[in-house]
């Protein structure tokens, strides 16, 4: 299957940085990706949807202004957790969709994920 | 909110065949049924997705009621690193997913 990267893996900063994860298609264009955010033993909360070359559409709570996406390339979007707090340390997970086609393809990507810490 | 309703846990033998189930009795018509896992500290992994029809593959088996309320993944020969949370979500292709609780599924020797 396609595959999806994010880097880094795992992120250790002070309160009041930002910080900057990347989601990368490796194989395939995706004019969609997802940002998930999972604290400890919960599941998987949906923040956005990132579509290449416009704005991302938050889900209802998801502070755009903290949270910062860009989707510049077909293959690339960013995640940028800005003045980040120790209330911001979770595993931030990103999806890749592929593009419509036949209802047997597989529709979404999932990245390894990436371990925030916030100091 | 998650439109489906999934047991917190399971356990399941070494070998034997997995069943895990999953409501949706307010499933539209054009939504599918998805099925992901994640292994603990992992991002989720795809497994089955079907519409009305069974569907089966190299992983798993998706058998969908008749009225398509309800689904069942089933695990062929379950081994330990079957050890999962298992996601069940209803959606309409190629959207958004909404993750539920899922249910823990514990494959023991």
């Amino acid at each position: 299957g396609a595959v999806v990267s994010q880097h880094p893996s795992r992120v250790i900063c002070k309160s009041g940085t930002s910080v900057k994860i990347e989601c990368r298609s490796l194989d395939f264009q995706a004019t969609t990706m997802f940002w998930y955010r999972q604290f400890p033993k919960q599941s998987l909360m949906l923040m956005a949807t990132s579509n290449e070359g416009s704005k991302a559409t938050y889900e209802q709570g998801v502070e755009k202004d903290k949270f910062l996406i860009n989707h510049a390339s077909l293959t690339l979007s960013t995640l940028t957790v800005t003045s980040a707090h120790p209330e911001d340390s979770s595993f931030y997970i990103c999806s890749a969709r592929v593009g419509r086609g036949a209802p047997g393809v597989e529709t979404q990507y999932f990245g390894p994920g990436t371990r925030l810490l916030v100091l | 909110d998650a439109k489906t309703t999934q047991p917190p846990s399971m356990d399941c033998a070494e070998g034997r065949a997995a069943n895990l189930p999953c409501n949706h009795s307010t499933i539209s018509g054009n939504e599918y049924v998805y099925w992901y896992r994640q292994i603990h500290s992992q991002g989720p992994q795809y497994i089955i997705h079907g519409l009305k029809n069974n569907e089966t593959n190299e992983m798993a088996s998706l058998i969908i009621t008749e009225d398509r309320k309800s689904s069942t993944l089933i695990l062929p020969h379950a081994t330990l690193r079957d050890t999962a949370v298992y996601y069940c979500i209803v959606g309409e292709y190629g959207n958004k997913l909404v993750f539920g609780a899922g249910t823990i599924l514990r494959v023991k020797s």
